[in-house]
């Protein structure tokens, strides 16, 4: 079975820090993703990777940055967290942009 | 602009009784379709996907979708519904040109017993 993990179920952090959250997936897929969910609003794609060191943004990129040194972790990055960052946030994986995505338990993320 | 439209926020069925989720997607190509189920407390699993082909596709757990392309709708049926399948459903459209998955707002069901 796909397995995608993130590194926190639960976290909490306050405005201004530097916040990462870790994703790793263990079926050598090339691309992995990062998505917000917000009540009404579903699933916001903020970034994407299809290989190593290479990214593209979402629909909202803005607040967050991304990092893909390996294969099988995805990182995202809020270089300083602000109270309308909280959400739950979502890394998936998979063997390419239109085929199954596989997606981890989820990070929700509470900014103070 | 790609989206897709779940049209119910939520919807109370009874155990044992049919369900159906209602989904409109607006794509101006060949689309891509899935349907994704969340759990609580768990992240996203495919429940089933429309590529080409039969327009009645099956899914896991008794799921089944129907791809109507005159009405752009991709609507998730169950004939009998359990409680475990108390969850959100997103309803999703796969954008070649964009590379990209676009989900919709979901569909939140309840089972009262």
């Amino acid at each position: 079975d796909v397995k995608v993990t993130q590194s926190s179920r639960y976290l909490v952090k306050r405005t201004g820090e530097k916040v990462f959250l870790e994703c790793v997936q263990d079926m050598d897929h090339e691309n992995m993703f990062w998505y917000r969910q917000d009540p009404g609003l579903g699933l916001r794609l903020i970034y994407f990777s299809y290989d190593v060191k290479m990214k593209e943004k979402g629909d909202i990129p803005e607040g967050y940055s991304v990092s893909r040194e390996k294969k099988e972790r995805f990182s995202l990055i809020l270089e300083s967290a602000s109270t309308n960052q909280t959400s739950m946030y979502l890394c998936a994986s998979g063997t390419g942009v239109l085929e199954t995505q596989y997606f981890g338990p989820g990070t929700r993320l509470l900014v103070l | 602009a790609q989206s897709v439209t779940q049209p119910d926020i939520h919807i109370t069925v009874s155990e044992g009784a049919s369900l159906e989720l209602r989904c409109n997607y607006s794509y101006g190509a060949t689309p891509y379709l899935f349907w994704y189920v969340q759990s609580p407390g768990q992240g996203l699993q495919l429940l089933l996907k429309y590529f080409s082909g039969d327009t009645l596709v099956q899914g896991i757990k008794g799921f089944e979708a129907e791809f109507k392309r005159s009405q752009s709708s991709f609507n998730l049926r169950k004939p009998s519904v359990h409680w475990s399948d108390a969850a959100e459903y997103f309803c999703a459209v796969g954008v070649t040109g964009g590379f990209k998955t676009i989900f919709g707002a979901g569909t939140r069901l309840f089972v009262k017993a």
